[in-house]
């Protein structure tokens, strides 16, 4: 159980093109879902927090009008990179914390997007 | 704000040694530690989860502890092989429900 999924697992887009990642929980409901980015050879980095019917809560640092975050149902949170340019590639990875147990967070495989 | 430190950056041992990885954190007060494997260009893979209030937690060959009035804890892999190659990453939860991922250690097991 507590099953997270991603799509798509790797995008390669155009500069200056948006681009859509999809964020599920599979077998459980989830209240709240973050997303993370992940540059090469260096840590998870926590870019927003999305709760469920609520705008999402970006870190410092972290433009909310490039990186669309919606998180419409219980399963179901998107990711949008709008107008992306090479600087915006890097490995996206969200994680979802159950409606009961919300101390816990199970992650998914990860998304690799190439903005050339 | 937190900051998570995993020592070494990079490993390199025979198959068969046991092993130590270090992660150390600046705010004790924490509501968990979790310990993951990261394979080359995937998503994480959980090990173990500690909550702050236990001391270790054990699957398998792994063993984890934590030291939390320290802000420490230790990953120990026994009995190593090559299929453990992978990139280990820490994890700690603080306040409102936030995440900061460790620095990682690249661990390499050499047949």
């Amino acid at each position: 159980g507590a099953v997270v999924s991603q799509h798509p697992s790797w995008v390669i887009c155009k500069s200056g093109t948006s681009v859509k990642i999809e964020c599920r929980s599979l077998d459980f409901q989830a209240t709240t879902m973050f997303w993370y980015r992940q540059f090469p050879k260096q840590s998870l980095m926590l870019m927003a927090t999305s709760n469920e019917g609520s705008k999402a809560t970006y870190e410092q640092g972290v433009e909310k009008d490039k990186f669309l975050i919606n998180h419409a149902s219980l399963t179901l949170s998107t990711l949008t990179v709008t107008s992306a340019h090479p600087e915006d590639s890097s490995f996206y990875i969200c994680s979802a914390s159950p409606r009961d147990r919300a101390y816990e967070q199970y992650f998914g495989p990860g998304t690799r997007l190439t903005v050339t | 704000k937190q900051e998570v430190t995993q020592i070494p950056a990079a490993l390199s041992v025979p198959e068969g040694e046991n092993l130590v990885l270090n992660c150390s954190f600046t705010d004790s007060a924490i509501y968990n530690l979790q310990w993951f494997r990261q394979d080359p260009g995937k998503g994480l893979t959980s090990l173990l989860l500690i909550q702050s209030s236990q001391r270790e937690q054990t699957s398998g060959r792994l063993n984890a502890s934590l030291d939390k009035s320290s802000g420490r804890s230790t990953l120990y892999i026994a009995a190593s092989q090559p299929g453990d190659s992978a990139t280990y990453l820490c994890a700690v939860r603080g306040g409102y429900q936030k995440v900061t991922f460790g620095t990682g250690t690249k661990l390499q097991v050499i047949p």
